[in-house]
């Protein structure tokens, strides 16, 4: 079975500051890791993914994360936080399963501050 | 480059009424899913669908049908709404049940039941 825990539901920062957006996985299997983020009155949209080829997964719009197999985490994070970063994120993990299914995280509300 | 469609964007129900919410993709994804979004509490899965014709019950099934009678098409029916279904509700389709491929998210659709 997999879960994702994501600490803290909410996450403030100023602008310019680092963003960093926790995530840990449950996984019985190797898993497959995602971020979305979700910005006011819309879907969710791809930002990153780990598919097990590099454990450094660079996404859109400057974020990154970094698969750590021992710490079971795929946390999120920009060097330098912008107004427009203002969103809910969500991790998800996948795997294990010819189903496809997606198991989301409850999300984090990442407010950026001027 | 339309992707997910969803219809409509948004409705108010009474109690008792039914519905049908209709999610189309132009990808030519084989799986489509079905997902209701509550504050807090993340994305759950209501139904999906592995392939036309097919259907299966996710993690909170109750009080939803659904019906795949076309590849591109997902409908998803509340034939007695309840106040307690009031929700955002998000389809997704993904290629294959591969899982390494991401899903691909429509816009929403945002339920009121009175």
């Amino acid at each position: 079975a997999q879960s994702v825990t994501q600490l803290g539901s909410h996450v403030s920062v100023s602008e310019g500051a680092l963003v960093l957006l926790r995530c840990n996985y449950s996984s019985s299997v190797p898993p497959y890791l995602f971020w979305y983020v979700q910005y006011p009155n819309q879907g969710l949209q791809l930002l990153l993914k780990y598919t097990s080829a590099a454990t450094l997964v660079k996404g859109i719009n400057g974020f990154e994360a970094e698969f750590k197999k021992s710490e079971t985490s795929f946390h999120l994070t920009k060097p330098s936080a912008h107004m427009s970063d203002a969103a809910e994120y969500f991790c998800a993990v996948s795997g294990g399963s010819t189903l496809g299914r997606l198991y989301f995280g409850r999300g984090t509300q990442l407010t950026v501050w001027p | 480059n339309a992707g997910v469609t969803q219809t409509p964007k948004f409705r108010v129900l009474k109690t008792g009424q039914s519905m049908t919410l209709l999610c189309a993709q132009d990808m030519n994804h084989e799986y489509m899913y079905w997902y209701r979004q509550d504050p807090g509490m993340g994305l759950r899965l209501i139904h999906y669908s592995v392939g036309e014709g097919t259907t299966a019950k996710g993690e909170v099934p109750d009080g939803y049908n659904v019906s795949r009678l076309k590849k591109q098409n997902f409908l998803l029916g509340l034939e007695s709404a309840a106040p307690s279904q009031t929700s955002v509700y998000f389809c997704a389709s993904r290629l294959t049940g591969q899982s390494n491929q991401p899903q691909h998210f429509g816009d929403g659709t945002r339920l009121s039941i009175l």
